[in-house]
């Protein structure tokens, strides 16, 4: 089953702009986590928020969770061509055992 | 040093066939994971490990086992392939403790012809 979906789905900006990307899940969490995929490539982990956390940042990342409203966002600030690539985020529900559920992705583009 | 890897990268075989691919991850990571990724991106996982007993089977076919030969070892075998299988596949692993993101190897793509 899909937890996550992220929106949008694509988004393309100009290096130097901040991009943000959202993500909305339906069940209750243990922590939430953002990855990213480059083309052709594995999946590389980026940030985890625990549920009991709001905001959480790292390096140019912020990531915020919204438990209420089941959502959570990415900021890229500064953004760079090498930010180029997808963002998945991930769920680790309670009571799965560790099974991340991923969303859809955002597939994000940035032009130099 | 590569902290999962799989093997082979890529891999192109006939239906019917039976193929197994490899991961290996030198992390120390208690709990090692499967999943596929279809060509519209979305990743499922498959099967995950831990400490050799296998803790979650999500409903893919029987045609699909994992096996893992040790902790550092989960391997992922293939009976008659379907055309369908063709998709990227992920080894992960993770130590299972719900603080760390997963570490994910660089992937396997099947190409079923």
């Amino acid at each position: 089953s899909q937890q996550g979906e992220e929106d949008p789905q694509a988004l393309s900006i100009q290096e130097g702009e901040n991009a943000t990307m959202n993500c909305s899940y339906k069940t209750s969490i243990n922590n939430l986590q953002w990855y990213r995929q480059n083309s052709g490539r594995g999946l590389v982990h980026l940030i985890l928020i625990r549920s009991n956390e709001r905001e959480k940042h790292s390096g140019r990342l912020r990531v915020t969770l919204d438990t209420s409203k089941k959502s959570s966002s990415l900021l890229i600030t500064a953004s760079r061509a090498a930010d180029t690539a997808s963002y998945f985020c991930a769920t680790d529900d309670e009571g799965s055992q560790g099974n991340l559920i991923f969303g859809k992705g955002t597939k994000l583009s940035v032009k130099p | 040093d590569t902290a999962v890897s799989q093997t082979p990268k890529y891999l192109v075989t006939q239906m019917g066939n039976d193929k197994s691919i490899k991961c290996e991850q030198n992390l120390g990571h208690d709990t090692m994971y499967w999943y596929k990724q279809d060509s519209k991106k979305f990743l499922k996982i498959m099967f995950s490990y831990n400490n050799k007993e296998l803790i979650i089977n999500e409903t893919v076919p029987n045609r699909f086992s994992p096996k893992s030969p040790d902790k550092a070892h989960l391997n992922l075998h293939i009976n008659s392939l379907e055309l369908g299988d063709s998709a990227v596949y992920f080894c992960a692993s993770n130590t299972g403790q719900g603080v760390y993101g997963y570490t994910f190897g660089s992937g396997t793509r099947l190409t079923v012809v």
